[in-house]
């Protein structure tokens, strides 16, 4: 158990749609990344967040939007989804102090886009 | 950007067989990561290393930082470490990470 939870575990959505998937960090860390792993790929990175401010993006549209609050659990917003969303999105947290630290993921939102 | 490279793809052993994975990167790196997931998804951090070697349990890591190259060795594999290995550094000495595509493991009884 990594402290880390994630919700919902499994989601249906249709094309066009949107959706919000959530996650809580491990308690103390102040740092989210999320990641999106597709079917049989490594996980590619999305954004992070460092005290509710974005601090990175990847290679991913804006529809891709995401919210840290200050209890430091965090928000994944996918607009206007389409069929090639379908994937295992992970949440992983850290406590970003300088130096070298460690992520800890939570169990992931697998979305299928139908 | 650190491009991360895993070897073998698919790995099947017998219980008992000492396992040896291999991971090597292009930039260097402060640490690098291993990582376990299990089908279902969820991803287990098992190590993370700068120098050296690192154990716990049947598990060990090295990491060689001049050559670029980690391995994750398993010793007496079990069925249970049936999964699918994966490792990981930072981007541009950042904490965002670059993963492998990992090595799937099956261990047969």
């Amino acid at each position: 158990e990594t402290g880390v939870t994630q919700s919902p575990t499994h989601l249906i959505k249709t094309r066009g749609q949107q959706v919000t998937l959530r996650c809580s960090s491990q308690s103390g860390h102040n740092t989210v990344s999320w990641y999106q792993q597709a079917l049989g790929q490594g996980p590619q990175f999305i954004f992070q967040y460092y005290r509710e401010e974005e601090n990175g993006r990847g290679n991913f549209p804006p529809r891709f939007s995401g919210l840290q609050f200050p209890n430091y659990s965090s928000e994944l917003n996918v607009n206007a989804l389409e069929l090639d969303d379908s994937a295992l999105y992970l949440c992983a947290s850290s406590l970003r102090t300088g130096g070298v630290y460690e992520q800890y993921f939570g169990p992931g939102t697998r979305l299928t886009v139908t | 950007k650190n491009e991360v490279e895993q070897s073998p793809q698919n790995l099947t052993a017998q219980e008992g067989e000492f396992i040896t994975i291999n991971c090597s990167y292009s930039v260097g790196i402060s640490a690098l990561h291993w990582l376990q997931q299990h089908p279902g998804g969820g991803i287990v951090s098992l190590f993370m290393l700068s120098s050296g070697k690192k154990k716990h349990g049947r598990l060990i890591a090295t990491i060689n930082i001049q050559e670029k190259h980690s391995s994750l060795h398993i010793t007496a594999s079990h069925p249970r470490d049936s999964a699918v290995y994966i490792c990981a550094v930072p981007q541009g000495g950042s904490e965002k990470l670059v993963f492998g595509k990992g090595t799937k493991l099956t261990v047969n009884p």
